[in-house]
């Protein structure tokens, strides 16, 4: 049984430019969270979809940031225009049910230049 | 608003010994989840252990075991016979029941280092 899935494992952009990352969870989870870990603090929750659905995007940005997660497919977290400060790691996590336990992807870590 | 605190931002033991990590929450719900993760260097997040809040029982995995105190919103990891391979940040994470809005609070973690 493979685990959450998430590529690229590590991506590079110039300012301005587009991040595209992507999450394919564990094979029963229809939940996905996507979490942002700035160096030396924890993770910080993003978004939370379930299929063809944004649950809860409160900790997202509210510009350049979006999210999807598509009947067919896997999870989305697209970032336009990145800048220097969003760089980071972005982790991805499923669950089969809303309180069941999360298990986490490897992460992409995105440098901006 | 939920928070999750963890005091000690580096502890440092010799292999083989016992060792405690400590997390306080705050919030107003009654229903909620608790979780310990790892995250070696690899980078990795790993389950260590999960507690129900509804449980009085302390959840236990192996080596791993949680002293839960929900009036003091205290829940504590201990590692007993600590291993080199326990070497990690440790991140104590909250989730409040029904519905899993807002996904998981971590605390800024403890870096765990286990002396040979």
């Amino acid at each position: 049984n493979a685990g959450v899935m998430q590529n690229p494992r590590h991506l590079v952009r110039r300012r301005g430019q587009e991040a595209r990352l992507r999450c394919s969870p564990m094979k029963g989870h229809s939940h996905v969270y996507w979490y942002r870990q700035l160096p030396e603090e924890g993770l910080k929750f993003m978004v939370y979809l379930q299929k063809e659905n944004i649950i809860d995007e409160s900790g997202m940005p509210k510009e350049r940031f979006s999210a999807e997660f598509p009947k067919e497919g896997p999870s989305i977290l697209r970032i336009q225009q990145v800048v220097r400060g969003d760089s980071a790691a972005y982790f991805c996590a499923s669950s089969p049910g809303a309180t069941d336990t999360q298990y986490f992807g490897p992460g992409t870590r995105l440098t901006v230049l | 608003a939920q928070t999750v605190t963890q005091s000690q931002p580096e502890m440092s033991v010799q292999e083989a010994e016992t060792v405690t990590l400590s997390c306080t929450y705050d919030t107003s719900e009654n229903n909620y989840y608790l979780f310990w993760y790892k995250q070696p260097p690899s980078r990795q997040m790993i389950l260590v252990i999960r507690q129900e809040a509804y449980k009085q029982q302390n959840a236990t995995e192996n080596r791993f075991s949680v002293n839960f105190q929900k009036a003091a919103k205290s829940f504590s990891l201990k590692i007993s016979d600590s291993q080199l391979g326990d070497t990690a940040m440790y991140f104590c994470a909250f989730i409040r029941s029904g519905g899993g809005a807002d996904g998981l609070t971590f605390g800024k973690g403890t870096h765990l280092i286990i002396q040979p």
